[in-house]
């Protein structure tokens, strides 16, 4: 079964900063890896996503992730931080194939301070 | 553009009580899956439809039935209402195009059982 691991619960960052959000993966061959974005009592909003190809992806809000297949992982990041990017980040985890389930990762809480 | 829609946003329950959760997916959407979150917990896979015949199933208690009607929307049924069943439930949909699935999340019914 594929599972999803972000070492970090809470990261704190100035306004103006460079942002990363580590994600690893456990599973036997490529999954489909997603990020999504949650604000405080909200829903899940897709920040990005990769199936295959370019290991480089852009999503919205100016973020980007990069899928390592030697480090299995699909770190996200931002190169300069808004007040309004703090909100709590999932990566996940789907098998490719019909209608996967996802696997979240137990989520980062991004604090921004001005 | 259009997104996933869930009604009721909140419920409020007392235990021992059923509930029921609506979901209608983005239109042209085929499958329908639902998460459960805990409070400050990562979503939690449920059980998912694609065209109408259940796909897959998670941890759903054998309280909760769901299904998925021809018009594509989705209900979740939950009986005996514990305490522990508070929580925030998402509906997600995807349209399946050759396995390359990417899932919508709606806003979430949040269920408060008193």
């Amino acid at each position: 079964a594929q599972s999803v691991t972000q070492p970090d619960i809470h990261i704190t960052v100035s306004e103006g900063a460079s942002l990363e959000l580590r994600c690893n993966y456990s599973y036997g061959a490529t999954p489909y890896l997603f990020w999504y974005v949650q604000s405080p009592g909200q829903g899940l909003q897709l920040l990005l996503k990769y199936f295959s190809g370019d290991t480089l992806v852009q999503g919205i809000k100016g973020f980007e992730a990069e899928f390592k297949r030697s480090q299995s992982s699909f770190n996200l990041r931002k190169p300069s931080v808004h007040w309004s990017d703090a909100a709590e980040y999932f990566c996940a985890v789907g098998v490719p194939g019909t209608a996967s389930k996802l696997t979240f990762g137990t989520g980062t809480r991004l604090q921004v301070t001005l | 553009a259009a997104g996933v829609i869930q009604s009721p946003r909140h419920l409020i329950k007392e235990k021992r009580e059923t509930a029921t959760l609506k979901c209608y997916p983005i239109p042209r959407h085929d499958t329908v899956y639902w998460y459960q979150q805990g409070p400050g917990q990562d979503p939690q896979f449920l059980i998912s439809f694609y065209e109408k015949m259940q796909s897959d199933k998670g941890s759903i208690p054998d309280r909760f039935s769901a299904q998925q009607f021809s018009d594509y929307h989705s209900e979740l049924n939950m009986s005996s209402l514990e305490l522990g069943d508070s929580a925030l439930y998402f509906c997600a949909s995807s349209q399946t195009q050759g396995a390359r699935e990417t899932q919508y999340f709606g806003p979430g019914t949040r269920l408060l059982v008193l």
